[in-house]
């Protein structure tokens, strides 16, 4: 079946630094990539729509300039958090295939001090 | 828009079954999936439904009314592992070429002895 992969796991940053987290399908190509957010005790909301080679497509209430998307390739999406804030602290996940079952990343847990 | 409800939490005994109700209001229907999350953990794929029916897949079965906008998961023999959050998602082209998939609120569901 397909699998996503991505990193990092965990990571702590201090207030107004930037994040990176990477989103890899191992052994398929994603055109379309997805990005959700969790907040503890809440479902998975989705933030924006990767597109390989093209610009991202943002749900509404999602600020474009501060969660930065990249597809570069047909196998990579990053999620860069911008000027992270402590409110930013939450659990980004992201997704790949829906042509069948969506492949879920084992999601980063965000810390922002 | 799109609007997915389930119940916030639910109890059970071990050994029994539970039924897990979700009702969607979405402009694209295109499936309706399942997801069991245990905290801290990515989604795990539970079932998937785009025709009216019941799907069965060992102890945990799902059924779907498109034209009532209803869907439930039903979890037999309940074992305490099964304690965790129940995913309600819906597939929604919204109208475009790409897919996204929109979760319910969630369903945190406790097993007890």
């Amino acid at each position: 079946g397909a699998v996503v992969s991505q990193h990092p796991s965990r990571v702590i940053c201090k207030s107004g630094t930037s994040v990176k987290i990477e989103c890899r399908s191992l052994d398929f190509q994603a055109t379309t990539m997805f990005w959700y957010r969790q907040f503890p005790k809440q479902s998975l909301m989705l933030m924006a729509t990767s597109n390989e080679g093209s610009k991202a497509t943002y749900e509404q209430g999602v600020e474009k300039d501060k969660f930065l998307i990249n597809h570069a390739s047909l196998t990579l999406s990053t999620l860069t958090v911008t000027s992270a804030h402590p409110e930013d602290s939450s659990f980004y996940i992201c997704s790949a295939g829906l042509t069948g079952q969506a492949a879920f990343g084992s999601g980063t847990r965000l810390t922002v001090v | 828009g799109q609007n997915i409800d389930q119940p916030t939490e639910m109890t059970a005994t071990e050994g029994a079954i539970v039924q897990i109700n979700c009702t969607y209001q979405t402009s694209g229907f295109n499936g309706l999936f399942w997801y069991q999350q245990h905290a801290g953990e990515a989604p795990t794929f539970l079932s998937y439904n785009v025709l009216d029916g019941l799907e069965e897949k060992g102890r945990f079965s799902s059924f779907l009314s498109r034209s009532k906008g209803y869907s439930y998961l039903l979890l037999k023999e309940l074992q305490m592992k099964d304690s965790a959050s129940y995913l309600c998602a819906v597939r929604d082209h919204g109208g475009g070429a790409t897919n996204k998939l929109i979760f319910g609120t969630g369903t945190l569901l406790a097993v007890q002895p």
